[in-house]
């Protein structure tokens, strides 16, 4: 069974208009961890968020947001004033446990494209 | 500070021919990964070494061996590449095992074709 699911391979959004990108996980571990990471077209995977499974609020970075239900097994990634900029692949992961190496399982991604 | 650098950037292999992915960080990080991108698809979990010393069989391990050599370096061996073995290959490293919070730091990935 699919441990990350992005159901949307693609999204197209109008520059400065906010996007979610949504990412439902599938888990019996109650300690767990979950990012987003961002892969422009030259292919360097680079970080965006983190929300742990205990955190009492949902993460922040900047325009980057991560909306997290814990009782429906989402964590859908907001980005606020979408830019040209944010045109990539996005990358929901699970990090399962608390303890030992962080062994991360990803969703196939989303495509998101901005419009001028 | 390079961060994780890995070696080659491209290659391309015969069917049965090996070769060996190099991988180093100086960030004085405690674990080491390496993941394997087919297209368009998301990365899966090759091997991992928790700790210097220790090495430990990821999602698709089969067809690959690793070297933890030190604590800088981590490396992935095709023995004899096969065609599903086409794909880019991530090395990523993390601070510590324990604490899962951090992210991990990704290296810009080799491209693999295996003809």
């Amino acid at each position: 069974a699919q441990k990350i699911t992005q159901t949307q391979p693609g999204m197209f959004v109008q520059e400065k208009e906010a996007v979610t990108l949504d990412c439902t996980y599938d888990t019996s571990d109650p300690s767990y961890g979950l990012f987003w990471y961002k892969q422009p077209s030259s292919g360097e995977m680079i970080f965006l968020i983190y929300q742990g499974s205990y955190d009492q609020q949902n993460a922040t970075e900047g325009r980057y947001s991560l909306n997290f239900q814990k009782a429906r097994k989402s964590a859908n990634l907001v980005i606020s004033a979408s830019q040209l900029g944010d045109s990539a692949m996005y990358f929901c992961a699970m990090r399962e446990g608390g303890q030992g190496a962080q062994k991360l399982v990803f969703g196939q991604g989303t495509r998101l494209t901005i419009n001028p | 500070n390079a961060g994780v650098t890995q070696t080659p950037k491209f290659q391309v292999l015969k069917t049965g021919q090996s070769m060996t992915l190099q991988c180093a960080q100086d960030m004085n990080h405690n674990s080491m990964y390496w993941y394997r991108q087919d297209p368009g698809m998301g990365l899966r979990l090759i091997y991992y070494s928790a700790s210097e010393g220790t090495t430990d069989k990821g999602e698709v391990p089969n067809g690959y061996n690793v070297s933890r050599l030190n604590k800088r370096e981590f490396s992935l061996r095709l023995e004899s590449a096969a065609p599903s073995q086409t794909s880019v290959y991530f090395c990523a490293s993390t601070k510590r095992g324990g604490d899962s919070s951090y992210e991990q730091y990704f290296g810009p990935g080799t491209r693999l074709t295996v003809t």
